[in-house]
């Protein structure tokens, strides 16, 4: 049982490229969601999911996509890179009850 | 949407002194409130949660309190060791019938002076 599993874990671009960060749970959760922490900010939602097909905006969503084309996979997609996305991005699933679990992490460095 | 204030920033203790985090929630119908633990470099972990019909849990050293009249609940760990230094999170969020999204505080990073 692998959790939530986030890829890559460390990632450096260049201003207006484009990637996606992969995110996959083996815990059949219904949920789930991507975050940003940056210095000072706490964790920042970006975008969620309550289901395959079902996504919504969070806090923060300019600047990202997503998808949920299956229960286990939720890729965020940065469409054209900026500094100001230099971050660390957390995955986290949740099921029943509203207790949520996070990745390890991907740090991001656009420059 | 919610609002989830957290406070102090940052917190300093002597070991085996008591530590105090204290959040507040804007939205009346919050009814699920977790902390969660982040060590330097890894992912936040959860710790503790309390839900709306609970006013008190504990757990070992950690506890948590709620309010639920003055939308407020705080984290106390009693008898802190150097290992409870880390950032301190508290959220909340709503679930009625389905999954609802966790909104955090800012973060408390405490530091447990041995």
């Amino acid at each position: 049982n692998a959790g939530v599993t986030q890829t890559p874990k460390f990632q450096v671009l260049k201003t207006g490229q484009s990637m996606t960060l992969q995110c996959a749970q083996d815990m059949n959760h219904e949920y789930m969601s991507w975050y940003r922490q940056d210095p000072g900010m706490g964790l920042r939602l970006i975008h969620y999911s309550v289901g395959a097909g079902i996504t919504d905006q969070g806090e923060v969503p300019n600047g990202y996509n997503v998808s949920r084309s299956t229960t286990e996979d939720f890729p965020l997609r940065l469409l054209s890179a900026a500094p100001s996305q230099t971050s660390v991005y957390f995955c986290a699933s949740g099921g029943l009850g509203n207790t949520i679990y996070f990745g390890e992490g991907s740090w991001l460095t656009v420059v | 949407g919610e609002n989830v204030e957290q406070h102090p920033s940052t917190l300093s203790v002597q070991e085996g002194d008591s530590a105090v985090i204290k959040c507040t929630y804007s939205d009346s119908a919050s009814n699920y409130f977790p902390w969660y633990k982040q060590e330097l470099g890894k992912r936040p972990q959860l710790i503790i949660d309390i839900r709306s019909n609970v006013g008190e849990k504990k757990d070992q050293r950690i506890a948590v309190t709620l309010n639920k009249t003055a939308k407020h609940f705080s984290l106390h760990i009693t008898e802190t060791q150097p290992e409870d230094s880390a950032v301190y999170f508290c959220a909340a969020s709503k679930g009625t019938g389905g999954y609802q999204k966790v909104t955090f505080g800012i973060g408390t990073k405490l530091q447990v002076i041995p």
